[in-house]
């Protein structure tokens, strides 16, 4: 069964520091893995989508990669903003299964 | 204009009682999730639909039923609620497997 694991589970940093966020999961046939953040109280907001078949994907300051064989993401975010402030969540399809998400903080 | 909307968005009800939660998505979508969101913010899924069938139905109880009148709406309706079934309820869509867009929730609460 796939199983999708989040490290670390908090994570609190400066302003302007760059991060990054990562997400493992244990079968390697995936569809595809997307990032998605959620601020308290709120939905879920789409960052960004990776293909099964690519390596990486940029939207602004992010950045997401992917190594299918070794079954890890990150989430690489650059020059990080008090707004940024959020847990981030990956999730893998087809099965849909997230993982338990990084709670970020930035401080001003 | 509301991309994926549910309501009510928050629903307080005693146990025992049988609710229903509406979802409905104006993407064009062909596919709709729902999934619950525990007090320790696990997101987990319950259903998918791709076209009005089901595709995905994870161990749910049976006290769960999706319906999916047509591929626009997947509403969920829930028989004999219980405590443990406080939590807040995401409906999703996607076309096929590509981005998922999210609902705002809805917050069951079940006294």
């Amino acid at each position: 069964k796939q199983e999708v694991t989040q490290i670390p589970a908090a994570l609190s940093v400066p302003e302007g520091e760059n991060l990054v966020l990562n997400c493992s999961f244990t079968d390697s046939a995936i569809y595809n893995l997307q990032w998605f953040r959620q601020d308290p109280g709120k939905g879920l907001t789409s960052l960004l989508l990776i293909q099964s078949s690519q390596r990486e994907q940029t939207s602004g300051r992010l950045n997401a990669s992917l190594d299918k064989s070794s079954g890890r993401s990150t989430l690489y975010i650059a020059a990080s903003q008090p707004g940024d402030s959020a847990t981030y969540l990956c999730a893998v399809r087809p099965y849909c299964y997230f993982g338990a998400g990084t709670r970020l903080t930035v401080k001003p | 204009d509301t991309a994926v909307s549910q309501t009510p968005k928050y629903l307080v009800t005693q146990m025992g009682n049988d609710k229903s939660i509406k979802c409905e998505q104006n993407l064009g979508h062909d596919t709709m999730y729902w999934y619950k969101q525990d007090s320790k913010k696990f997101l987990k899924i319950m259903f998918s639909y791709n076209n009005k069938e089901l595709i995905i139905n994870e161990t749910v109880p049976n006290r769960f039923s999706p319906k999916s009148p047509d591929k626009a709406h997947l509403n969920l309706h829930i028989n004999s609620l219980e405590l443990g079934d406080s939590a807040v309820y995401f409906c999703a869509s996607s076309q096929d497997w590509s981005e998922q867009y999210f609902g705002p929730g809805t917050r069951l609460t079940v006294t």
